[in-house]
């Protein structure tokens, strides 16, 4: 069975500095893995997704992560941060089973930037 | 890109009515859509899995009386709250899988607020 662990339910940061959210996952099966953002009363937005290939995935608003099979991580990093950037954060793993292609997430990360 | 659209945003509703929620894929053609249910500072909880033309799959402990999905085509998905009670207030979002597209990508709706008096 497939599982998220998101490490640290809060993350601060100030403004400028590196931005790095944690991200384990289990998988019974290769894992396609997500991250999403979440602005307060919205839906999610795709922030980057990994499926094949390079592990090093690069996604919008500058951010990035890297698949580490290994370590079994997908850790989400951003060089500087902005104040934009305050937010949820959800990682995602992709349930290989059916066709259904269910999406676990994990618990979340609320990210604050303060100037 | 693919947009997903959810009607309406915010809903209030008494205690002991039925509110449908629309999910809508403007511009592609989902032949699976998920409902999610999300609780205050929470994650996201699966509560059931839409397939046009089939009945929905519910996840353990959503009852499905309660509520009631329809797929009826391949852009829109329907959830029915049936007997809304107060404890059923919460943000509904729903996602849409776009047939043929990568494992596990979901475009996700704006959600809808749900407050139940």
């Amino acid at each position: 069975a497939q599982s998220v662990t998101q490490l640290g339910s809060h993350v601060s940061v100030s403004e400028g500095a590196l931005v790095l959210l944690r991200c384990n996952y289990s998988s019974s099966v290769p894992p396609y893995l997500f991250w999403y953002v979440q602005y307060p009363n919205q839906g999610l937005q795709l922030l980057l997704k990994y499926t094949t290939g390079a592990t090093l995935v690069k996604g919008i608003n500058g951010f990035e992560a890297e698949f580490k099979k290994s370590e079994t991580s997908f850790h989400l990093t951003k060089p500087s941060a902005h104040m934009s950037d305050a937010a949820e954060y959800f990682c995602a793993v992709s349930d290989g089973s059916g066709g259904y292609n269910k999406l676990i997430f994990g618990a979340g990360t609320r990210l604050a930037v303060h100037p | 890109g693919a947009v997903v659209s959810q009607h309406p945003s915010r809903v209030i509703c008494k205690s002991g009515t039925s509110v449908k929620i629309e999910c809508r894929s403007l511009d592609f053609q989902a032949t699976t859509m998920f409902w999610y249910r999300q609780f205050p500072k929470q994650s996201l909880m699966l509560m059931a899995t839409s397939n046009e033309g089939s009945k929905a799959t519910y996840e353990q402990g959503v009852e499905k009386d309660k509520f009631l999905i329809n797929h009826a085509s391949l852009t829109l998905s329907t959830l029915t709250v049936t007997s809304a009670h107060p404890e059923d207030s919460s943000f509904y979002i729903c996602s849409a899988r776009e047939s043929g597209g990568a494992r596990g990508e979901q475009y996700f709706g704006p959600g809808t607020r749900l407050t139940v008096t």
